[in-house]
């Protein structure tokens, strides 16, 4: 089946660093990614969907300068938290979608724990 | 705009109980639907999906849910839990562009024995 690889599963870093996370469809290409933050308890809020080739759509509410995203690739897309605070401090899931696949679920990656100290 | 709406958030049940978890959605256009199951810490994993057809869809692990149109619901059952579906649950929809999934607020699902 479709997979979906977050890296890294857990990162903790300093206030005021930046951090990068990785979402890669291993078997699939995927034009359009999308970028989920769970907060402990709640359910999944959409942040932004990434296109390959373009820019980010970004949902109401979601720092663009906080929060970029990348999408250089068929397979790969990039979330970086810069300038990172306690309050990032989340749960961050992507998910991909195939390519050409009519009716084609969303896959979903394994999350990314980000703890900022 | 879309939105779907979880009713209970937690539900504890006995080992080989039947269980329903309930979902009711809002949407103004045709709605695919869906039920994802979290395990603590990892990703979302798809139980089974509604997209046109049958009402009844059958998924993985035992899981079923079904359709309601008039009812804008639908809701996941199992006829008899195990302790290993002890997770957090939940619907989704998304309209038929393929747009990013809109998720309920999750249900937990505790099951003992």
């Amino acid at each position: 089946g479709a997979v979906v690889s977050q890296h890294p599963s857990r990162v903790i870093c300093k206030s005021g660093t930046s951090v990068k996370i990785e979402c890669r469809s291993l078997d699939f290409q995927a034009t359009t990614m999308f970028w989920y933050r769970q907060f402990p308890k709640k359910s999944l809020m959409l942040m932004a969907t990434s296109n390959e080739g373009s820019k980010a759509t970004y949902e109401q509410g979601v720092e663009k300068d906080k929060f970029l995203i990348n999408h250089a690739s068929l397979t790969l897309s990039t979330l970086t938290v810069t300038s990172a605070h306690p309050e990032d401090s989340s749960f961050y899931i992507c998910s991909a979608r195939s390519v050409g696949v009519l009716n084609s679920p969303l896959h979903f990656g394994n999350g990314t724990r980000l703890t900022v100290t | 705009a879309q939105s779907v709406t979880q009713l209970d958030s937690q539900v504890p049940v006995f080992e080989e109980a039947p269980v329903e978890l309930r979902c009711n959605y809002s949407s103004s256009v045709s709605v695919y639907l869906f039920w994802y199951v979290q395990y603590p810490n990892q990703g979302l994993q798809l139980l089974l999906k509604y997209l046109s057809g049958s009402t009844l869809v059958k998924g993985i692990n035992g899981f079923e849910a079904e359709f309601n149109k008039s009812q804008t619901s639908f809701h996941l059952r199992k006829p008899s839990v195990h302790i290993s579906d002890t997770a957090e649950y939940f619907c989704a929809v998304s309209d038929q562009a393929g747009t990013a999934l809109i998720f309920g607020k999750g249900t937990t699902l505790s099951v003992s024995s």
